[in-house]
Protein backbone atom coordinates (compact mmCIF):
# COMPACT_ATOMS: atom_id res chain seq x y z
CA UNK A 1 0.00 0.00 0.00
CA UNK A 2 1.16 3.69 -0.81
CA UNK A 3 2.11 5.71 2.33
CA UNK A 4 2.17 9.54 2.64
CA UNK A 5 4.54 10.82 5.60
CA UNK A 6 4.56 13.72 7.22
CA UNK A 7 6.04 15.43 9.82
CA UNK A 8 4.32 15.50 13.20
CA UNK A 9 4.65 19.44 13.84
CA UNK A 10 6.05 22.78 12.34
CA UNK A 11 6.45 26.03 14.20
CA UNK A 12 6.58 29.15 12.77
CA UNK A 13 6.79 32.81 13.75
CA UNK A 14 3.98 35.40 12.58
CA UNK A 15 5.06 36.74 9.30
CA UNK A 16 7.47 34.40 8.13
CA UNK A 17 7.32 31.25 5.96
CA UNK A 18 6.05 28.10 6.79
CA UNK A 19 6.60 24.55 4.67
CA UNK A 20 5.49 21.30 5.69
CA UNK A 21 6.56 18.25 3.67
CA UNK A 22 4.62 15.07 2.14
CA UNK A 23 6.87 12.27 1.45
CA UNK A 24 6.14 9.30 -0.55
CA UNK A 25 7.38 7.09 -3.46
CA UNK A 26 7.26 8.93 -6.52
CA UNK A 27 5.36 11.50 -5.28
CA UNK A 28 5.78 13.75 -8.18
CA UNK A 29 3.86 12.16 -10.83
CA UNK A 30 0.47 11.84 -8.87
CA UNK A 31 -1.81 14.68 -8.15
CA UNK A 32 -1.20 16.16 -4.78
CA UNK A 33 -3.89 17.48 -3.15
CA UNK A 34 -3.71 19.85 0.59
CA UNK A 35 -6.51 20.39 3.36
CA UNK A 36 -6.22 22.69 6.32
CA UNK A 37 -8.57 21.15 9.35
CA UNK A 38 -9.25 23.32 12.45
CA UNK A 39 -11.11 22.03 15.13
CA UNK A 40 -14.91 22.03 14.97
CA UNK A 41 -14.94 22.94 11.06
CA UNK A 42 -15.47 21.40 8.04
CA UNK A 43 -11.62 20.83 6.64
CA UNK A 44 -10.79 22.83 3.61
CA UNK A 45 -8.92 22.16 0.43
CA UNK A 46 -6.26 24.89 0.48
CA UNK A 47 -4.19 23.23 -2.88
CA UNK A 48 -5.18 20.81 -5.43
CA UNK A 49 -2.78 19.22 -8.32
CA UNK A 50 0.32 19.79 -6.42
CA UNK A 51 0.05 23.87 -6.94
CA UNK A 52 -3.57 25.25 -7.93
CA UNK A 53 -5.69 26.98 -5.66
CA UNK A 54 -9.47 26.91 -5.11
CA UNK A 55 -10.77 30.24 -5.11
CA UNK A 56 -10.76 32.21 -1.68
CA UNK A 57 -7.96 30.65 -0.85
CA UNK A 58 -5.14 33.09 -0.06
CA UNK A 59 -2.00 33.84 -2.22
CA UNK A 60 -0.23 33.34 0.25
CA UNK A 61 -0.75 29.29 0.20
CA UNK A 62 1.43 27.79 -2.67
CA UNK A 63 2.55 23.92 -3.11
CA UNK A 64 4.91 22.59 -4.93
CA UNK A 65 6.35 19.02 -6.03
CA UNK A 66 9.66 17.41 -6.22
CA UNK A 67 10.94 13.87 -6.32
CA UNK A 68 9.48 12.32 -3.43
CA UNK A 69 8.16 15.34 -1.71
CA UNK A 70 5.29 17.60 -1.93
CA UNK A 71 5.18 20.85 -0.19
CA UNK A 72 3.21 23.07 1.26
CA UNK A 73 4.01 26.68 1.61
CA UNK A 74 2.61 28.97 3.82
CA UNK A 75 4.12 32.82 3.15
CA UNK A 76 3.76 35.33 5.92
CA UNK A 77 2.15 33.26 7.96
CA UNK A 78 -0.97 34.40 10.37
CA UNK A 79 -2.41 32.94 13.60
CA UNK A 80 -5.28 32.25 11.48
CA UNK A 81 -3.36 29.66 10.01
CA UNK A 82 -2.98 27.76 12.76
CA UNK A 83 -4.45 24.26 11.97
CA UNK A 84 -3.14 20.51 10.66
CA UNK A 85 -2.75 20.48 7.59
CA UNK A 86 -3.13 17.15 5.63
CA UNK A 87 -1.30 16.00 1.86
CA UNK A 88 -3.75 13.40 0.15
CA UNK A 89 -2.64 11.57 -3.16
CA UNK A 90 -4.54 8.56 -5.16
CA UNK A 91 -2.88 5.76 -6.13
CA UNK A 92 -3.67 2.83 -7.84
CA UNK A 93 -3.52 0.19 -5.47
CA UNK A 94 -4.68 2.50 -2.72
CA UNK A 95 -7.08 4.35 -3.73
CA UNK A 96 -7.44 7.33 -1.65
CA UNK A 97 -4.33 7.95 0.66
CA UNK A 98 -3.59 10.69 3.47
CA UNK A 99 -1.04 11.87 5.03
CA UNK A 100 -0.76 12.09 8.87
CA UNK A 101 -0.90 15.31 9.37
CA UNK A 102 1.06 18.36 10.36
CA UNK A 103 0.09 20.33 13.19
CA UNK A 104 1.21 23.88 12.57
CA UNK A 105 1.73 26.32 15.51
CA UNK A 106 2.17 29.91 14.93
CA UNK A 107 4.11 30.82 17.98
CA UNK B 1 -21.82 27.92 -2.05
CA UNK B 2 -21.64 25.03 -1.45
CA UNK B 3 -22.63 22.62 1.95
CA UNK B 4 -22.77 19.84 3.28
CA UNK B 5 -25.07 19.04 6.65
CA UNK B 6 -24.25 15.93 8.74
CA UNK B 7 -26.37 14.10 11.06
CA UNK B 8 -25.88 14.53 14.91
CA UNK B 9 -23.67 12.37 16.59
CA UNK B 10 -24.27 8.97 17.99
CA UNK B 11 -23.33 6.58 20.27
CA UNK B 12 -23.52 2.74 19.69
CA UNK B 13 -22.81 -0.11 21.47
CA UNK B 14 -20.52 -3.04 19.92
CA UNK B 15 -22.11 -5.00 17.18
CA UNK B 16 -24.73 -2.36 16.61
CA UNK B 17 -24.97 -0.51 13.07
CA UNK B 18 -24.68 3.28 12.24
CA UNK B 19 -26.21 5.14 9.42
CA UNK B 20 -24.61 8.54 9.03
CA UNK B 21 -26.70 10.91 6.66
CA UNK B 22 -25.24 13.74 4.54
CA UNK B 23 -27.60 16.72 2.79
CA UNK B 24 -25.60 18.57 0.18
CA UNK B 25 -26.85 22.05 -1.66
CA UNK B 26 -25.11 24.34 -3.63
CA UNK B 27 -24.39 22.76 -6.53
CA UNK B 28 -26.14 19.96 -9.03
CA UNK B 29 -25.89 17.00 -6.86
CA UNK B 30 -25.80 14.15 -9.32
CA UNK B 31 -22.76 16.10 -11.13
CA UNK B 32 -20.34 15.10 -8.27
CA UNK B 33 -19.16 11.93 -6.45
CA UNK B 34 -19.72 11.67 -2.40
CA UNK B 35 -16.69 10.42 -0.17
CA UNK B 36 -16.79 8.98 3.08
CA UNK B 37 -13.76 9.62 5.37
CA UNK B 38 -12.89 8.98 8.71
CA UNK B 39 -10.29 9.51 11.54
CA UNK B 40 -10.06 7.79 14.33
CA UNK B 41 -8.53 9.86 18.05
CA UNK B 42 -4.73 10.24 17.23
CA UNK B 43 -5.46 8.62 13.44
CA UNK B 44 -4.80 10.00 10.29
CA UNK B 45 -7.86 10.46 8.08
CA UNK B 46 -9.05 7.47 6.47
CA UNK B 47 -10.83 7.15 2.95
CA UNK B 48 -13.83 4.46 3.15
CA UNK B 49 -15.83 4.64 -0.20
CA UNK B 50 -17.72 7.05 -2.45
CA UNK B 51 -20.69 6.64 -4.61
CA UNK B 52 -21.16 8.48 -7.66
CA UNK B 53 -23.83 10.55 -7.11
CA UNK B 54 -25.67 10.65 -10.72
CA UNK B 55 -25.59 6.77 -11.36
CA UNK B 56 -24.80 4.79 -7.87
CA UNK B 57 -22.32 3.35 -8.20
CA UNK B 58 -20.00 2.43 -5.66
CA UNK B 59 -16.62 1.76 -4.44
CA UNK B 60 -15.41 1.22 -1.11
CA UNK B 61 -12.05 0.68 0.79
CA UNK B 62 -10.47 -2.97 1.23
CA UNK B 63 -10.28 -2.07 4.89
CA UNK B 64 -14.34 -1.63 4.99
CA UNK B 65 -15.67 -4.10 2.54
CA UNK B 66 -18.47 -5.58 3.46
CA UNK B 67 -19.49 -3.44 6.51
CA UNK B 68 -19.76 -0.31 4.84
CA UNK B 69 -22.94 0.43 2.55
CA UNK B 70 -22.96 4.03 1.14
CA UNK B 71 -26.35 5.20 -0.72
CA UNK B 72 -27.68 8.32 -1.72
CA UNK B 73 -31.15 10.04 -2.33
CA UNK B 74 -31.04 11.83 -5.44
CA UNK B 75 -34.72 13.45 -4.51
CA UNK B 76 -33.45 14.80 -1.24
CA UNK B 77 -29.86 15.54 -2.43
CA UNK B 78 -28.77 13.47 0.67
CA UNK B 79 -25.60 10.69 1.04
CA UNK B 80 -25.92 8.30 3.38
CA UNK B 81 -22.92 6.02 5.27
CA UNK B 82 -23.76 2.66 7.30
CA UNK B 83 -21.45 1.01 9.02
CA UNK B 84 -22.67 -2.39 10.36
CA UNK B 85 -20.97 -4.97 13.08
CA UNK B 86 -19.07 -1.79 14.92
CA UNK B 87 -16.40 -2.14 17.46
CA UNK B 88 -14.81 0.15 19.90
CA UNK B 89 -11.87 0.58 17.04
CA UNK B 90 -14.82 2.95 14.74
CA UNK B 91 -14.89 5.61 17.09
CA UNK B 92 -14.16 8.14 15.32
CA UNK B 93 -15.57 11.25 13.63
CA UNK B 94 -17.15 10.47 10.18
CA UNK B 95 -16.93 13.16 7.09
CA UNK B 96 -18.64 12.96 4.03
CA UNK B 97 -16.67 15.23 1.57
CA UNK B 98 -17.80 15.67 -2.12
CA UNK B 99 -15.10 15.49 -5.07
CA UNK B 100 -13.97 18.02 -7.87
CA UNK B 101 -13.74 18.70 -11.28
CA UNK B 102 -10.53 16.45 -11.33
CA UNK B 103 -11.99 13.62 -9.62
CA UNK B 104 -9.16 12.95 -7.46
CA UNK B 105 -9.48 15.63 -4.79
CA UNK B 106 -12.12 16.28 -2.31
CA UNK B 107 -13.37 20.14 -3.25
CA UNK B 108 -15.87 20.53 -0.21
CA UNK B 109 -16.44 18.81 3.25
CA UNK B 110 -18.94 18.41 5.68
CA UNK B 111 -18.07 19.19 9.96
CA UNK B 112 -18.15 15.43 10.30
CA UNK B 113 -20.10 13.34 12.73
CA UNK B 114 -19.02 11.69 16.19
CA UNK B 115 -19.47 8.34 16.08
CA UNK B 116 -18.70 6.46 19.66
CA UNK B 117 -19.04 2.84 20.00
CA UNK B 118 -19.01 1.96 23.56
CA UNK B 119 -20.85 -0.84 25.87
Amino acid sequence: SYVLTQPPSVSVAPGKTARITCGGHNIGSKGVHWYQQKPGQAPVMVIYYDRDRPSGIPERFSGSTSGNTATLTISRVEVGDEADYHCQVWDSSSDWVFGGGTILTVL
Amino acid sequence: QVQLVQSGAEVKKPGASVKVSCKASGYTFTDYPIHWVRQAPGQRLEWMGYIKAGNGDTKYSQRFQGRVTITRDTSATTGYMELSSLRSEDTALYFCARGGNGWYELAYWGRGTQVTVSS
